[in-house]
């Protein structure tokens, strides 16, 4: 069965650069949702988007932002790195908001260095 | 607010034997949705088990079993003849009715000795 597609699956970079991480969801999926989880730690919730447009949000941090598009892959930004920003993002998808079952990704690693 | 406690940081099962991880939760919605997800050393995130909060009957998933007290607000989950990749971090999820994030407990590291 087709999975959660994450790209890239590793990423390297410096402080203070850019980053765009790429989550193309399980087909028929209209739901997604972005998780930081940084070492030793649970997922945290970004934030997630329905229909294209953006459905909730946590703890997601002004320097990053997120969109969806019209074939529902979604990117997230993410600029001005700090090394605190090295962690696993996982990217999650569901079959619509009210579906509860989210079936996640492989992760894609950032580290900063 | 919605929290999930997971109290138990470490467990270790013999292989072939059954264990229990357990979660306490806090919410003040009626509908919610309780998840156990397994993270192998991969780091994929590994959906095992699901509840309904309207369900009284508890889920069963194969070898996986949860025990679900709504008024304790209790979900536990069982692993039945445990095997060696079942070796994993279990975390235990909320999904709060009218909002879909999932909240994670801090996660159960769990070792099967052969």
């Amino acid at each position: 069965a087709a999975g959660v597609i994450q790209s890239p699956r590793h990423l390297i970079k410096e402080k203070r650069e850019t980053a765009t991480l790429k989550c193309y969801p399980i087909p028929r999926h209209d739901t997604v949702y972005w998780y930081q989880q940084g070492p030793g730690q649970d997922p945290q919730f970004l934030i997630s988007f329905y229909e294209k447009m953006q459905s909730d949000k946590g703890s997601i941090p002004d320097r990053f932002s997120a969109q969806q598009f019209s074939d529902y892959h979604s990117e997230l930004n993410m600029s001005s790195l700090e090394l605190g920003d090295s962690a696993l993002y996982f990217c999650a998808s569901s079959l619509s908001p009210r579906a509860y079952e989210q079936y996640f990704g492989p992760g894609t690693r950032l580290t900063v260095t | 607010a919605q929290t999930v406690t997971q109290s138990q940081p470490e467990m270790s099962v013999q292989e072939a034997e059954t264990v229990t991880l357990s979660c306490t939760y806090d919410t003040s919605e009626s509908d919610y949705y309780l998840f156990w997800y397994k993270q192998p050393p991969s780091r994929q995130m590994i959906l095992v088990i699901r509840q309904e909060a309207y369900k009284q009957q508890n889920a069963t998933e194969n070898r996986f079993s949860v025990n679900f007290q709504k008024a304790a607000k209790s979900f536990s989950l069982k692993i039945s003849d445990s095997q060696l990749g079942d070796a994993a971090m279990y975390f235990c999820a909320l999904n709060q009715g009218g909002s879909e994030k999932l909240v994670f407990g801090k996660g159960t590291k769990l070792t099967v000795n052969p």
